[in-house]
């Protein structure tokens, strides 16, 4: 099935380092979301965006949503043991309520 | 408040059985939607439902899949006749009347052997 480009695949960081992760899209998307997900469970909703140029933040979280609406990226500030888990975006159109999801990016954190 | 609910946790069936999955949405969102997770990737679209009618199942790999929400709230999943690539996590999301951000539930995890 179609799936975002997220990148990057995976990422192994010291505590107290920043995080950037994106994602890009062949296609336009009215909406971008960012979900953290942890082992045996389900996505937990982090931040959603519903404007092109968007810039949301949630505590240490922040995410954009991109101009042309075919990308966006998040990033975390000062990382913690507690962020580690794996980041998926996705992305909604406007004429169907489902969302097309990036493969994910598994981050690791270092104390 | 009580986030979305799913059961069971777990399943394990044996090539050629029925299941059925279960999902309680959070109280009052009007959208419900499935997921199929397979491991190590994102999840994918099965199917959509707003209140009681199914308004998009363009993601259902075959006519083995079959959904359902007949009073517009607790809605189930089918597989008919299970077979091992069907084994998988099966996410239910809800979201409210805008149905911009949807909420998952903690998934059931199917294992066809």
């Amino acid at each position: 099935g179609q799936q975002l480009n997220q990148s990057p695949q995976s990422m192994f960081i010291q505590e107290g380092e920043d995080v950037s992760m994106n994602c890009t899209s062949s296609s336009i998307f009215n909406t971008w979301l960012w979900y953290k997900q942890d082992p045996g469970e389900g996505p937990v909703l982090l931040i959603a965006l519903y404007k092109a140029g968007e810039l949301t933040s949630n505590g240490r979280l922040t995410a954009q949503f991109g101009i042309t609406r075919k990308d966006s990226f998040l990033n975390i500030s000062a990382s913690i043991p507690s962020d580690v888990g794996i980041y998926f975006c996705a992305g909604r159109s406007s004429n169907t309520g489902k969302l097309i999801f990036g493969q994910g990016t598994t981050l690791q954190v270092k104390p | 408040g009580a986030g979305v609910s799913q059961s069971p946790r777990y399943k394990v069936a044996k090539r050629g059985q029925d299941v059925a999955l279960r999902c309680d949405p959070i109280s009052g969102h009007v959208s419900l939607f499935w997921y199929q997770q397979a491991l190590g990737q994102g999840p994918e679209f099965l199917t959509y439902f707003q209140n009681e009618a199914q308004l998009d199942k363009s993601g259902l790999p075959s006519d083995r899949f079959f959904a359902e929400r007949p009073e517009g709230s607790v809605s189930t999943l089918k597989i008919q006749r299970t077979q091992q690539e069907d084994s998988a996590v099966y996410l239910c999301a809800s979201s409210d009347r805008r149905g911009y951000e949807q909420y998952f539930g903690p998934g059931t995890r199917l294992t066809v052997t």
